[in-house]
């Protein structure tokens, strides 16, 4: 079991620019959750997801921000228009059909705007 | 929703010395309650968890207690060594399949040799 897959581990963009993450979920996980965390800082919530399905985007930022788990494929987050304050790693956790076993996270996605 | 508070912020311990870090919760509909390690430019690992339906867990040298009535729960580290130096966050949530966890802030432990 290859565990929750995320890339790019590392992408630079320009302000302005769109920038796309990609989690797999480990195998038999389809509950995706992702989570921003700034320097020196927690794991904050953005949006939990199902396969074709939002369930909750309470944490997404009103603009710029989307996320998807499409049939086919990982689910992706995407932030269109990039800032320097967008500047951050972005994890992806995945847990199981059944009962909460707790979340297992990718090795995230360490985003800097230049 | 959810609030988790997390302390202390910054821990230093001598080697060989215990860890404490306590959290606190705001729902009492909340009954999973995972403890994560991250170390340094590295994905949280989960260490130990506990549920609702019990008081306490122990394994090796890692800990975990709850009060449910105090809406409060506890990561207790013995023996601590070096290797144990990491940011550990406590989380909140449901025991339900896609349950949610809401993260506290975050305790940075520093094991010092």
């Amino acid at each position: 079991n290859a565990g929750v897959m995320q890339n790019p581990r590392h992408l630079v963009r320009r302000r302005g620019q769109e920038a796309r993450l990609r989690c797999s979920p480990m195998k038999g996980h389809s509950h995706v959750y992702w989570y921003r965390q700034l320097p020196e800082e927690g794991l904050k919530f953005m949006v939990y997801l199902q396969k074709e399905n939002i369930i909750d985007e309470s944490g997404m930022p009103k603009e710029r921000f989307s996320a998807e788990f499409p049939k086919e494929g990982p689910s992706i987050l995407r932030i269109q228009q990039v800032v320097r304050g967008d500047s951050a790693a972005y994890f992806c956790a995945s847990s199981p059909v059944t009962d909460n076993y707790g979340y297992t996270f990718g090795s995230g996605t360490r985003l800097t705007v230049v | 929703g959810e609030n988790v508070e997390q302390h202390p912020s910054t821990l230093s311990v001598q080697e060989g010395d215990s860890a404490v870090i306590k959290c606190t919760y705001s729902d009492s509909a909340s009954n999973y309650f995972p403890w994560y390690k991250q170390e340094l430019g590295k994905r949280p690992q989960l260490i130990i968890d506990i549920r609702s339906n019990v008081g306490e867990k122990k394994d090796q040298r890692i800990a975990v207690t709850l009060n449910k009535t105090a809406k409060h729960f506890s990561l207790h580290i013995t023996e601590t060594q070096p290797e144990d130096s990491a940011v550990y966050f406590c989380a909140a949530g449901g025991n339900n399949a896609g349950n949610m966890l809401t993260f506290g802030g975050g305790t940075r432990l520093m094991v010092k040799p």
